[in-house]
């Protein structure tokens, strides 16, 4: 049972244009969100995270939303550059245990057109 | 500061062969957690070392094990390969595992099982 999904496995954006990523999780209890962004041959790196106590951060170009009533989550990056293409995950974290591991969504796959 | 470091890059075996693949984790990082990533799954939770012991452990046969050593170097070993084992296993490290903490990859293993 996957408990984080993000249903796009792709989108596309013109440059300059708003990209809208988005993503949903079954479990209430999450106390974290975080993304990842993932170029090919590389490993994923750390993009932005949200707490569930907020409804928005706000790092430079990327913003992520929380909806907690909803259970969604999205990434917008405003404005998308052509480097900005990568596979985008999604991630989860409950703090209730002294470690708990991080479940991540199967990603989006997002084209910055030029 | 290095980078995780995983070897080898690619690895090609046969069904039935076992592997051990190896992560050098950042100076200083003392979690080691290992993920499977596969097309349309995202990246599966393996299992997460800290201090030599494995704190949590994802939902994999027991042919997927692993090990952390003294100096936080991981390996980890698949025994009687399986088709479905063709994955890129990435490994992550973070300071301690515990709280939120951003993850580190490394570029990952390829592993193809013919």
């Amino acid at each position: 049972d996957q408990q984080v999904k993000q249903n796009s496995p792709s989108l596309s954006v013109q440059e300059g244009r708003i990209s809208i990523l988005n993503c949903d999780y079954t479990n209430s209890m999450f106390d974290y969100f975080l993304w990842y962004k993932k170029y090919p041959a590389e490993g994923p790196t750390f993009l932005i995270s949200i707490s569930s106590i907020k409804d928005k951060n706000e790092d430079g170009r990327f913003t992520v939303f929380l909806n907690k009533s909803a259970k969604h989550l999205s990434l917008h990056i405003v404005p998308s550059q052509p480097g900005d293409s990568a596979v985008y995950f999604c991630a989860a974290q409950t703090l209730a245990a002294s470690y708990d591991k991080v479940i991540f969504g199967p990603g989006t796959s997002l084209s910055v057109i030029p | 500061k290095a980078g995780v470091t995983q070897t080898p890059r690619y690895l090609i075996k046969t069904r039935g062969q076992q592997v051990t693949l190896s992560c050098s984790p950042i100076s200083g990082h003392r979690s080691v957690s290992w993920y499977q990533q596969t097309p349309g799954q995202g990246l599966q939770f393996l299992f997460e070392y800290f201090s030599e012991t494995q704190r949590n452990k994802g939902n994999f046969p027991g042919r997927f094990s692993g090990r952390q050593f003294s100096n936080s170097r991981s390996e980890m070993n698949v025994s009687t390969l399986e088709l479905g084992d063709s994955a890129l296993y990435l490994c992550a490290s973070s300071p301690s595992g515990t709280g939120v903490e951003k993850l580190f990859f490394g570029s990952g293993t390829q592993l193809s099982v013919l």
